[in-house]
């Protein structure tokens, strides 16, 4: 059984640019949530795409924004970069949403300079 | 206020010794994760529960749903305890996942 990974584990931008994250989902998950965890702090929701779907949306704005593809795989997308993006993305899949045991990748570290 | 508070922010503790962490929420939930974080960002799940108490080695958590509070307990704590330990609940209302701020933890020989 495959777990959850996510490229990149580090990543560099500069404010204004645009940034792609993946997730794999562990074998048989159909939804992934994401999360975003600033230094020191606990996660916050993202978003959850359950079967290509968005299935809930946290406080962020429009210039974040997410996929999931048919084999369940997903992206996160970030426009418009500002310093306080700089954080640990992590994703999480699981069988049956938030209510199910969460399976937690090992997160991209993005830094916006 | 957060929606889910833990205590204490930062424990430290002798090897063997005995590890309690708390976790109050405030809204209503469906159910509980405790997580475990270490450093380098990797999360894992250590439990989910709605009710009563779960055991799994050295670790127990308990939560009680009137009191709106669960607790994490380490038996025996060894220094690859250290971590940190993050308390999350699946709102009842709208489903998604609120984290307390963690608590970190470090286990000395």
């Amino acid at each position: 059984e495959t777990g959850v990974t996510q490229s990149p584990t580090h990543l560099i931008k500069t404010r204004g640019q645009q940034v792609t994250l993946r997730c794999s989902s562990q074998s048989g998950h159909n939804t992934v949530s994401w999360y975003q965890q600033a230094l020191g702090q606990g996660p916050q929701f993202i978003f959850q795409y359950y079967r290509e779907e968005e299935n809930g949306r946290g406080n962020f704005p429009p210039r974040f924004s997410g996929l999931q593809f048919p084999n369940y795989s997903s992206e996160l997308n970030v426009n418009a970069l500002e310093l306080d993006d700089s954080a640990l993305y992590l994703c999480a899949s699981s069988l049956l949403g938030y209510t199910d045991t969460q399976y937690f990748g090992p997160g991209t570290r993005l830094t916006v300079l | 206020k957060n929606e889910v508070e833990q205590s204490p922010q930062n424990l430290t503790a002798q090897e063997g010794e005995f590890i309690t962490i708390n976790c109050s929420y405030s809204v209503g939930i469906s159910a509980l994760h405790w997580l475990q974080q270490h450093p380098g960002g990797g999360i894992v799940s250590l439990f989910m529960l709605s009710s009563g108490k779960k055991k799994h080695g050295r670790l127990i958590a308990t939560i009680n749903i009137q009191e709106k509070h669960s607790s994490l307990h380490i038996t025996a704590s060894h220094p690859r305890d250290s971590a940190v330990y993050i308390c999350a609940v699946s709102s009842s209302n709208t489903g998604k996942l609120i984290f307390g701020q963690g608590t970190t933890l470090q286990v000395k020989p």
